[in-house]
C-alpha cells in the first residue's frame, strides 16, 4: 500500500521565478491538504482539495495556487518566488468521509535565493 | 485567530523515564487532536489521535488525555527508548478534516 509521495524532494529556485511542486495521495485517499513548514516550526496550512476543488484556505497569498486531477494527485504552484517562502512543504492525504486523520508524504523542501 | 500552545519546546530525558508534552488550544469547535513525531528529513507520521468523546487512549507506551474543559491536552510516553527522539507536534482540528492548526514542536531527546 502505497504511502503519500512527492516530487521533487529538494528545490532551488531564484526570486521571482514560479514553482510546481507535486503529491500523491495514499491509495484510497480522496482529499489533499498542503502544508508549509519553516526551519523549526509546525506545519502552517495553506489550503486542502477535495474533488478538484479548493475546499478551505488558510492565511496564504494568492501567490499560492492549486489544483487537483481527477486521480486526486494534487499540484501546489508557488509564482513570484520570495526569501521567505524558502521551508519544506508537506503534502498529507486524508478520506473525506473517514473524517480527520491526515497523512502526511516526505515533503519537498525548497530554497529560494 | 485560532492558535495551539506547546510546551516545553525542548525535553530531554533518561532513557527509561517517562516524558509528558502538554498543548492547549484556542477554538472551542476543536474536536480532534492528533499527535505526530517527525524525525530529521521526514514527513510528520501520525503515532496517536484522541476526539473530543473520548477522555483518554492509550497505544503501549504512548498515551493521550484531553480535558475539554479547560482546552488541554497532552501526550505522555513510559519507557522512553533513544529511538523515540525527535520532534513531536500536537494539533487541533474538527470533524471533516478541516483546518488542522500545529503547535510549535517540542523537541525530545532520549539519552541512553
Amino acid at each position: 500500500d502505497a504511502g503519500v509521495t512527492q516530487s521533487p524532494t529538494h528545490l532551488i529556485k531564484t526570486r521571482g521565478q514560479q514553482v510546481t511542486l507535486r503529491c500523491s495521495p495514499k491509495s484510497g485517499h480522496d482529499t489533499v491538504s498542503w502544508y508549509q513548514q519553516a526551519l523549526g516550526q509546525g506545519p502552517q496550512f495553506i489550503f486542502q482539495y477535495y474533488e478538484e476543488e479548493e475546499r478551505q484556505r488558510g492565511n496564504f497569498p494568492d501567490r499560492f495556487s492549486g489544483h487537483q486531477f481527477p486521480n486526486y494527485s494534487s499540484e501546489l504552484n508557488v509564482n513570484a518566488l520570495l526569501l521567505g517562502d524558502s521551508a519544506l512543504y508537506l503534502c498529507a492525504s486524508s478520506l473525506v468521509v473517514s473524517g480527520e486523520t491526515q497523512y502526511f508524504g516526505p515533503g519537498t523542501r525548497l530554497l529560494v535565493l | 485567530g485560532e492558535n495551539v500552545e506547546q510546551h516545553p519546546s525542548t525535553l530531554s530525558v533518561q532513557e527509561g523515564d517517562s516524558a509528558v508534552i502538554k498543548c492547549t488550544y484556542s477554538d472551542s469547535a476543536s474536536n480532534y487532536f492528533p499527535w505526530y513525531k517527525q524525525e530529521l528529513g521526514k514527513g510528520p507520521q501520525l503515532i496517536i489521535d484522541i476526539r473530543s468523546n473520548v477522555g483518554e487512549k492509550k497505544d503501549q507506551r504512548i498515551a493521550v488525555t484531553l480535558n475539554k474543559t479547560a482546552k488541554h491536552f497532552s501526550l505522555h510516553i513510559t519507557e522512553t527508548q533513544p529511538e523515540d527522539s525527535a520532534v513531536y507536534f500536537c494539533a487541533a482540528g474538527k470533524t471533516g478534516g478541516f483546518k488542522t492548526i500545529f503547535g510549535a514542536g517540542t523537541r525530545l531527546f532520549v539519552k541512553a
